[in-house]
């Protein structure tokens, strides 16, 4: 059964103070694994997608990197504008479009 | 380029009516897809349609249904209303390139109360 775990379930950093982001996942053939934002209340904001093993992609203080069991989101010198819920998810060959995602990490970061 | 909108943004009703949601994808866009986000669940997909068809549900019972129209707007019938349908309703648009997966692009959701 394809599934995703997040972890850790909440992170509390202090401004500045850089740390990862864990996404583990089991899929039959992944097609794609997708990272994103959520405030509260709010839909998810798109942040990444990532396709295969090696690959990276980075925005502002966001990195993400992808390997062949799980994926990782770096924050670097994070704001208290980054404090957010981060959602990843994956779609697998033959899912037949829907996205399978994890619970979160609940990020919030101090001044 | 406006993004994925929904409507109503919030919406209240009582057990055993119907709600119906709507959503306009972004313009270009003709795969639609649907998911519920409850509290602590996470969000489990519903529903993808895509150039006017249904392609593909999730696990839910047949009182949650819906359709795309020919503008690939959609919208999404809840009938039968149960409590546990209480949720934040999430849709997402995407371009059907049929190749690498398509990036999902969501709304803001709409809000779900059953009372």
């Amino acid at each position: 059964e394809d599934q995703v775990t997040q972890s850790p379930e909440a992170l509390r950093l202090q401004e500045g103070e850089s740390s990862s982001l864990n996404c583990s996942y089991t899929v039959s053939g992944l097609r794609g694994l997708f990272w994103y934002r959520q405030d509260p209340g709010k839909g998810p904001e798109f942040l990444f997608t990532l396709y295969s093993a090696g690959e990276e992609k980075e925005k502002e203080r966001l990195k993400a990197t992808l390997t062949k069991k799980e994926s990782f989101l770096h924050i670097t010198a994070p704001k208290p504008e980054d404090s957010a819920t981060y959602l990843c998810a994956v779609q697998a060959w033959g899912s037949q479009g829907n996205l399978i995602f994890g619970k979160g990490t609940k990020l919030s970061v101090k001044p | 380029e406006a993004g994925v909108t929904q409507s109503p943004t919030h919406l209240i009703k009582t057990r055993g009516q119907q709600a119906t949601l709507r959503c306009s994808p972004i313009s270009g866009h003709t795969s639609v897809y649907w998911y519920q986000q409850a509290l602590g669940l996470g969000l489990q997909f519903l529903l993808w349609y895509d150039e006017g068809e249904e392609r593909n549900r999730g696990n839910f019972p047949p009182r949650f249904s819906g359709r795309q129209f020919p503008n690939y707007s959609s919208e999404l019938n809840v009938n039968a209303l149960e409590l546990e349908d209480s949720a934040l309703y999430l849709c997402a648009s995407s371009p059907r390139t049929g190749g690498v997966a398509d990036t999902q692009y969501f709304g803001p959701g709409t809000r779900l109360t059953v009372l």
